[in-house]
């Protein structure tokens, strides 16, 4: 099945620092979302992206399908910005089911 | 607008009982998945309901049911409890056709 891998698995920044998250996919997708879940479990849908680029104020994404990755930007971050991001995907061919990766743990210090 | 609720949000129980779990989707939303997400990993696609019916399911016993009511709501049930079956327990709802999902915040399910 369908491989995907999230970089780094752990990333620690100075409050106001960017950041650059990455998710690699082994096969074609129809459908790729970046999360958060945030320390208490909610998973926030942040971005609906299966290609182009994406903004929404301090974050923004980018999914090359072609070359079967995808980019989360953190700009100026936050404290409210830890948590662990997933990325997840759907397989081309496939329906409804979708396969996230292992995540990447964020800890913004103050 | 209520965004998807689940409860009970904690859960303890002990080896070899059976446990229910709810879910509501968020208005306007036809469609449930259900997902487990061990500590530290990323959820893992249990089976999702439309129409009342099992659309797809995931690699899990079949231990693991569920149900969709007419109102879309959704229960999980899991039989014959395994200390492995300690986990978050994700409910996520969509619109069939766009698998934009949107999570609850989760069940806490302990088994000891």
């Amino acid at each position: 099945g369908i491989q995907v891998e999230q970089s780094p698995p752990d990333l620690i920044l100075q409050e106001g620092a960017n950041s650059t998250l990455r998710c690699n996919f082994s096969d074609s997708v129809n459908n790729l979302q970046w999360f958060h879940q945030n320390p208490w479990g909610q998973l926030i849908n942040l971005f609906y992206i299966p290609s182009g680029t994406k903004q929404n104020g301090r974050l923004s994404a980018t999914t090359v399908a072609t070359e079967r990755y995808s980019l989360l930007y953190i700009s100026s971050s936050q404290t409210t910005d830890s948590g662990v991001y997933f990325c997840a995907v759907i397989p081309g061919g496939s329906q409804g089911n979708l396969i996230f990766g292992k995540g990447t743990k964020l800890s913004v210090k103050p | 607008d209520a965004g998807v609720t689940q409860s009970p949000t904690h859960l303890i129980k002990t080896r070899g009982q059976q446990v229910t779990l709810r879910c509501s989707p968020k208005s306007g939303h036809d469609t449930v998945s259900w997902y487990q997400q061990a500590l530290g990993q990323g959820p893992q696609f249990i089976f999702q309901y439309y129409e009342e019916e099992e659309r797809q399911r995931g690699n899990f016993p079949d231990r693991f049911s569920g149900h969709q009511f007419p109102n879309y709501s959704s229960e999980l049930n899991v039989n014959a409890l395994l200390l492995g079956d300690s986990a978050l327990y994700l409910c996520a709802s969509s619109f069939l056709g766009n698998e934009k999902l949107f999570f609850g915040s989760g069940t806490q399910l302990s088994v000891l």
